[in-house]
């Protein structure tokens, strides 16, 4: 079956710790996206992949790294320097640019 | 400033009844998108459009490119339609925005 896999469900750290998030996709889709969701709040782009070796900044890139070396994967680390990291990482994927998006199952992340 | 505005924000219905969830948008767009996001978290995308109207089983789409509006109806609603709706737009440079959800309760 194709989709996005996201690992884990839940992830619990320290402040403090990096945590890098796992986001793999067999759609063979060029574009990888990472989102944000808070309570109230619409989905916010963290960074964005149009191809291997590339990405490029979104909205709060703020406190988060991401690279690109596989055209399936798409891993996001949250660092120590991001202030409010708890929250629900969704991962999408999409074939093109601004075409529609598949979505992973999220990771939801508590930092204490 | 929110680009994407969705309405309303909370929204009960009986089983069977026709519910409306309504977007407004605030810039030009390439595409606008529906999602559906269950309690578990997960996302669905349920439609894409850039004009006209769209069905798919009970769910339907509409968009107005002149008045910057889409509407999502549900026909005979039902519990398993219970969800977060959230609307979506693309625009150009890679960019999407989205509003804030629209949550749907359908009771039996």
């Amino acid at each position: 079956d194709g989709g996005i896999t996201q690992s884990p469900k839940y992830l619990f750290r320290k402040e403090g710790q990096n945590v890098t998030l796992s986001c793999e996709q067999n759609l063979n889709h060029d574009a990888m996206y990472w989102y944000r969701q808070d309570p109230g709040q619409g989905l916010r782009l963290i960074y964005y992949s149009q191809i291997v070796n590339d990405f490029q900044k979104g909205d709060i890139a703020e406190g988060y790294s991401v690279s690109r070396e596989k055209k399936e994967s798409f891993p996001l680390t949250v660092t120590s320097a991001q202030k409010n990291p708890t929250a629900f990482y969704l991962c999408a994927s999409s074939i093109g640019r601004l075409r529609e998006q598949y979505f992973g199952p999220g990771t939801r992340l508590t930092v204490t | 400033k929110n680009e994407v505005e969705q309405s309303p924000q909370n929204l009960t219905a009986q089983e069977g009844e026709f519910i409306t969830i309504n977007c407004s948008y605030s810039v030009g767009i390439s595409a606008l998108h529906w999602l559906q996001q269950h309690p578990g978290g997960g996302i669905v995308s349920l439609f894409m459009l850039s004009s006209g109207k769209k069905k798919h089983g009970r769910l339907i789409a509409t968009i107005n490119i002149q008045e910057k509006h889409s509407s999502l109806h549900i026909t005979a609603s039902h519990p398993r339609d219970s969800a977060v709706y959230i609307c979506a737009v693309s625009i150009a440079g890679n960019q999407f925005y989205f509003g804030t959800g629209t949550s749907l309760t359908v009771i039996p």
